[in-house]
């Protein structure tokens, strides 16, 4: 059961372009991680958000925690070449084990 | 910065053969995740640990078996190898929360 859906799946624009991706799922989480990953490495950590409707910053890039904690955005405004990734949100369970439950992903392409 | 460390980064395996991945997480992290990442796929979380005990237990097969030593490295092994088997396989270790993820092993089953 896939707990966590992302949209869109691709995205292909042009440098200079906002663009929003969203994380949707109908399960409640502790906390929700966005991670960027490049074709055959580890996902990199780019933000954590933990209370319901926290937006946090991070340089051209806003999360957005839902305020019921089930979903999120990330925001990239005035994309750039080198925003061009597979970004990914993981939802941590209620249990305390911590575990993440991974998005679809959205893989992301900014054309010079 | 000290990052998680995987090893070996690439392994080629035949069918039925075993292979052991293995996992150093950041200097005073207490927990470990394994994960499985398939071609085009999203990471599935395998099994974790705690302080060396199990904590969690996800999509793991029976065939893969893990264990945290007392200088908190993990390994993962895996037996019986299938075709199936073969994606990207990353451990991340955490202290409190947050999940950093080493830069995984690809392994390869012919």
């Amino acid at each position: 059961t896939q707990l966590l859906e992302q949209s869109p799946q691709f995205l292909s624009i042009q440098e200079g372009e906002n663009l929003t991706v969203y994380c949707n799922s109908s399960s409640v989480f502790s906390s929700l991680q966005w991670y960027r990953q490049e074709p055959g490495e580890g996902p990199v950590l780019l933000v954590t958000v933990v209370t319901g409707g926290e937006v946090k910053k991070l340089k051209r890039l806003t999360f957005q925690f839902g305020d019921a904690r089930k979903d999120s955005s990330l925001h990239i405004t005035a994309a750039q070449p080198g925003d061009t990734g597979l970004y990914l949100c993981a939802g941590a369970n209620k249990g305390g084990a911590n575990n993440l439950f991974f998005g679809t992903g959205t893989r992301l392409t900014v054309i010079p | 910065a000290a990052g998680v460390i995987q090893s070996p980064r690439h392994l080629i395996k035949e069918k039925r053969e075993t292979a052991t991945l293995k996992c150093y997480p950041i200097p005073r992290h207490d927990t470990v995740y394994w994960y499985q990442q398939g071609p085009g796929q999203d990471p599935q979380f395998l099994i974790s640990f705690y302080e060396k005990m199990q904590s969690d237990k996800g999509s793991i097969p029976d065939r893969f078996s893990a264990q945290q030593f007392s200088d908190y490295h993990s390994e993962l092994n895996m037996s019986s190898l299938e075709l199936g088997d073969s994606a990207l396989y990353f451990c991340a270790s955490s202290s409190g929360g947050k999940q950093f993820f080493g830069p995984g092993t690809r392994l390869t089953v012919l």
